[in-house]
């Protein structure tokens, strides 16, 4: 099993510019979150997707937006990118059967920076 | 609403010496608690977890974590640090009726030689 599989690696854009992470897990999880990580900021929520078919704002959800493909995939578009949004972007994979205990499995996250 | 503390954002040791990172937790429910692990330039993998089961938690790499309600912490500790064990950790919280965790800022454990 690959876990959770994250593309590009590493990405440059320009202010204004679109592009859109990708996110697959082949565990069978329920749930996928997507999250933003910044030097002295810790890891801050960005979307997240409960079960397939649903979509919520986590802590800092301005200037992106997601779409839960089918329970496999989860992605995430930066419509118009701003230097604000260069970070590391992690997706995460859950099964959410127990009520908040089970283990988020991490993907090995993307570098973007936007110029 | 729930929030994580970790005091210290670097935390040093010297090889062999004990570990000791310090996390402390805010909720209106009783916690699950969670300390992962990032080595560089990877993402997060789990290093333990508390879940209303027994309050002294055992993790891989021979790191554990004990609950303590009264304090409202959940420290980080390993008797004998390894330079492998150089890498940033990261404390989280959630509850029974959250679909989410709250990650603390982290603390980057330096060890040297």
């Amino acid at each position: 099993n690959a876990g959770v599989t994250q593309t590009p690696k590493f990405q440059v854009l320009k202010t204004g510019q679109s592009m859109t992470l990708q996110c697959a897990q082949d565990m069978n999880h329920n749930s996928m979150y997507w999250y933003r990580q910044d030097p002295g900021m810790g890891l801050r929520l960005i979307y997240y997707s409960a079960s397939e078919g649903t979509t919520d704002k986590g802590e800092v959800p301005n200037g992106y937006n997601v779409s839960r493909l089918n329970k496999r995939e989860f992605s995430l578009r930066l419509e118009s990118a701003a230097p604000s949004q260069t970070s590391v972007y992690f997706c995460a994979s859950t099964q959410a059967r127990t009520g908040g205990t089970d283990t988020q499995y991490f993907g090995p996250g993307t570098r973007l920076t936007v110029l | 609403a729930q929030s994580v503390t970790q005091l210290g954002s670097h935390v040093s040791v010297s090889e062999g010496a004990l570990v000791l990172l310090r996390c402390n937790y805010s909720s209106s429910v009783p916690p699950y608690l969670f300390w992962y692990v990032q080595y560089p330039n990877q993402g997060l993998q789990l290093l333990l977890k508390y879940t209303s089961a027994a309050t002294l938690v055992k993790g891989i790499n021979g790191f554990e974590a004990e609950f303590k309600k009264s304090e409202t912490s959940f420290h980080l500790t390993k008797p004998s640090a390894h330079m492998s064990d150089a890498a940033e950790y990261f404390c989280a919280v959630t509850a029974t009726g959250y679909s989410t965790l709250t990650f603390g800022k982290g603390t980057m454990l330096l060890v040297s030689p």
